[in-house]
C-alpha cells in the first residue's frame, strides 16, 4: 500500500527555536493534512492543503503542499513548551482512495 | 463545528469479556467513520471504514469477527471487541468524515486495558 516518509522521528530543541519536519511519498496525494496528538488524545487538525504549491499558515506554524504533489512540509517557528507532542502527516487520495495514509510521526519535545 | 465524540476514554475490562466503544458525529451527519489502532509512539494503523447502513470494510489483517462494527446511524459507530485478550489492550481511535470534507476529525480516542 501507499506510504509516507515522515522525517525526523523524533527532535529534541529549545524553546524559541523553529522546528521543521517534512514527508515524502512515491504516490500522488490530492490532499495534505497535518494533524497534533497530545498523549492520550486523539489527533487534532493543524493545517489541511489542497492545492500543489500551496503554502498556507496558523499562527506560529507554516505548512506548504510540494509542487509534485508527493511532499509535504511543516514549520514551527519560536517553538513554545505546549508544542510538546506528535506530529502526523496525513494525505489522501492517491491509490488508496477514501482513506487517510499517515506518515510515522514526528515527536517533538521542547525543553524550556 | 465538526466535533466527534468517544466514548468511554479508558476501560479496563478482564479477559474473555467483549467491550464497546462508541463513536458520535456530534453537529455533522458521517456518511463514513474510521477506526484505527495505535501503540504507543506509533502511527494510526486503519482497522476498518465503515459506511452508514453497510457492513464496515476491513483492512487486510484485521479480524472481522474479532472487531465488530457497526454503524446503524449517520451520527453513531460502534466497535464491539470480543473476547479481548491482553494482546488487544491498545489505544483506539475514530474519526468520521461527511462527503465533501476532506479534514477528517478525530474522536479523543480510548485506552483499552484488558487483564
Amino acid at each position: 500500500g501507499q506510504q509516507l516518509n515522515q522525517s525526523p522521528q523524533s527532535m529534541f530543541i529549545q524553546e524559541g527555536e523553529d522546528v521543521s519536519m517534512n514527508c515524502t511519498s512515491s504516490s500522488i496525494f490530492n490532499t495534505w493534512l497535518w494533524y497534533k496528538q497530545d498523549p492520550g488524545e486523539g489527533p487534532v487538525l493543524l493545517i489541511a492543503l489542497y492545492k500543489a504549491g500551496e503554502l498556507t499558515s496558523n499562527g506560529r506554524l507554516t505548512a506548504q503542499f510540494g509542487i509534485t504533489r508527493k511532499d509535504s512540509f511543516l514549520n514551527i517557528s519560536a517553538s513554545i513548551p505546549s508544542d510538546v507532542g506528535i506530529y502526523f502527516c496525513a494525505g489522501f487520495g492517491g491509490t488508496s482512495y477514501g482513506k487517510l495514509t499517515f506518515g510515522q510521526g514526528t515527536i517533538l519535545t521542547v525543553h524550556p | 463545528g465538526a466535533v466527534v465524540s468517544q466514548h468511554p476514554s479508558r476501560v479496563i475490562c478482564k479477559s474473555g469479556t467483549s467491550v464497546k466503544i462508541e463513536c458520535r458525529s456530534l453537529d455533522f451527519q458521517a456518511t463514513t467513520m474510521f477506526w484505527y489502532r495505535q501503540f504507543p509512539k506509533q502511527s494510526l494503523m486503519l482497522m476498518a471504514t465503515s459506511n452508514e447502513g453497510s457492513k464496515a470494510t476491513y483492512e487486510q489483517g484485521v479480524e472481522k469477527d474479532k472487531f465488530l462494527i457497526n454503524h446503524a446511524s449517520l451520527t453513531l459507530s460502534t466497535l464491539t471487541v470480543t473476547s479481548a485478550h491482553p494482546e488487544d489492550s491498545s489505544f483506539y481511535i475514530c474519526s468520521a468524515s461527511t462527503k465533501g470534507v476532506y479534514g477528517y476529525t478525530f474522536g479523543s480516542g480510548t485506552r483499552l486495558t484488558v487483564v
